[in-house]
């Protein structure tokens, strides 16, 4: 299968600082990248759509403020989140959409963030 | 609402026999897309196993197989000679109506496969 990479793997910050994300696809150019959240024992909750050369769209109840979400590029898309504040940690993950597979999605490793 | 039920929060099974997860969903659409990802515990997703929904033969994958049933909209994923690294989380997910890129997620079966 497809391959994404995303980078850090974790990360601790502290409170009021920004903290990027990088989500890469390797072997594939993706138009469309996802970017969920997962708290501990749970599912994976959607946060926003990002759309190559678009403005990203975000799920009910994100803040597009705090979870700056840019994709510049075929092969990248990055998550900033701004201001971080200790109820912003969590386990991020993004996936990447496969061109040439409709409706599949292959996963980045994830990002630990702890915010103190 | 689209939505997708795993009616199994935990499971466990002995190493190599045969363990079921189930997975019921709910959709209007004619044509869709199933799949089943696995979480283990270094918490990379990764794809199990994929069904078309018009394709009446089940998918398989090595060990892995589904029993689609589509007019009651279930899509169990069977484990056959199960083995330790099967231990993870398994979700199952399927996209939402109207061509929406996305994927709805169940809320995942904790599988653990005792030695």
């Amino acid at each position: 299968g497809a391959v994404v990479s995303q980078h850090p793997s974790w990360v601790i910050c502290k409170s009021g600082t920004s903290v990027k994300i990088e989500c890469r696809s390797l072997d594939f150019q993706a138009t469309t990248m996802f970017w969920y959240r997962q708290f501990p024992k749970q599912s994976l909750m959607l946060m926003a759509t990002s759309n190559e050369g678009s403005k990203a769209t975000y799920e009910q109840g994100v803040e597009k403020d705090k979870f700056l979400i840019n994709h510049a590029s075929l092969t990248l898309s990055t998550l900033t989140v701004t201001s971080a504040h200790p109820e912003d940690s969590s386990f991020y993950i993004c996936s990447a959409r496969d061109p040439l597979l409709p409706d599949t999605q292959y996963f980045g490793p994830g990002t630990r963030l702890t915010v103190l | 609402a689209q939505t997708v039920t795993q009616s199994q929060p935990e499971m466990s099974v002995q190493e190599a026999e045969t363990v079921t997860l189930s997975c019921t969903y709910d959709t209007s659409e004619s044509n869709y897309y199933l799949f089943w990802y696995k979480q283990p515990p270094s918490r990379q997703m990764i794809l199990v196993i994929r069904q078309e929904a018009y394709k009446q033969q089940n998918a398989t994958e090595n060990r892995f197989s589904v029993n689609f049933q589509k007019a009651a909209k279930s899509f169990s994923l069977k484990i056959s000679d199960s083995q330790l690294g099967d231990t993870a989380m398994y979700f199952c997910a399927f996209p939402p109506p109207g061509g929406s890129e996305k994927l709805v997620f169940g809320k995942g079966t904790k599988l653990t496969v005792n030695p």
